[in-house]
């Protein structure tokens, strides 16, 4: 398996433009997170999916922040409009069982590393 | 509130010294603890774990000790290499955490530097 698979790998865009971020989940997983990263709060989960359903996005920062899973093999995380804020690394993860707590826990992304100026 | 905190941003050690990472949390719930390291560039990969029913986890240079009583778990890692350079991040999950179904919570990161 190639792994989570997340495209692109850098992202620079200027304010006020819309940003969607891609990921495709290990197959067989059934539950995804979509997670940011920054020096000041480092890894923040923004919001997960089980079975491709949102279960919980009380960590999407603003109404500017979407995510959907249409499927079980994509997902993606757009931002509209995007403000330099935004800007930090944005990985997705995915595992086997909602709340997997086996010996490999989660299997993340390389991550998108988003500019926004 | 941050549930899971490691206080030390940073951390730097001779090769072939002993590296120890520390990270506590908050919530007695917890039942499971996993340390991730990250290089530039890549994404978090799982490095070892513990259940909350043992103390002490070892897996070649990795050893994970969990002090229940004191809500700390700490990474050793013997020898330390240059290659171990990376940022390590606690994570604790439990079924039974409010609000958090059981998934993961992170924090924030150690960046460990072993020079050569």
């Amino acid at each position: 398996d190639a792994g989570v698979i997340q495209s692109p790998r850098h992202e620079v865009t200027e304010m006020g433009q819309e940003v969607t971020l891609r990921c495709k989940p290990i197959s067989g997983h059934n539950s995804l997170f979509w997670y940011r990263q920054t020096m000041m709060r480092g890894l923040e989960l923004l919001i997960y999916f089980n079975n491709n359903v949102p279960i919980d996005d009380s960590g999407m920062p603003e109404d500017r922040f979407s995510a959907k899973m249409p499927n079980a093999s994509f997902s993606t995380l757009k931002i509209q409009p995007s403000e330099p804020r935004d800007s930090a690394v944005y990985f997705c993860a995915s595992s086997l069982a909602h709340g997997s707590r086996g010996s490999y826990g989660y299997t993340f992304g390389s991550g998108t590393r988003l500019t926004v100026v | 509130d941050q549930q899971v905190k490691q206080n030390s941003p940073s951390l730097s050690v001779q090769e072939g010294r002993i590296s120890i990472l520390n990270c506590d949390y908050t919530n007695s719930m917890f039942d499971y603890f996993l340390w991730y390291k990250k290089y530039p560039a890549e994404g978090p990969t799982f490095l070892i774990s513990i259940s909350s029913i043992k103390d002490k986890n070892e897996d070649g240079r990795f050893t994970v000790f969990l002090n229940k009583s004191a809500k700390h778990l700490s990474l050793h890692i013997v020898p330390s290499q240059p290659g171990d350079s990376a940022v390590y991040f606690c994570a604790a999950s439990g079924r039974l955490v409010r609000g958090s179904q059981g998934n993961l919570i992170f924090g924030k990161g150690t960046k460990l530097s072993v020079k050569p």
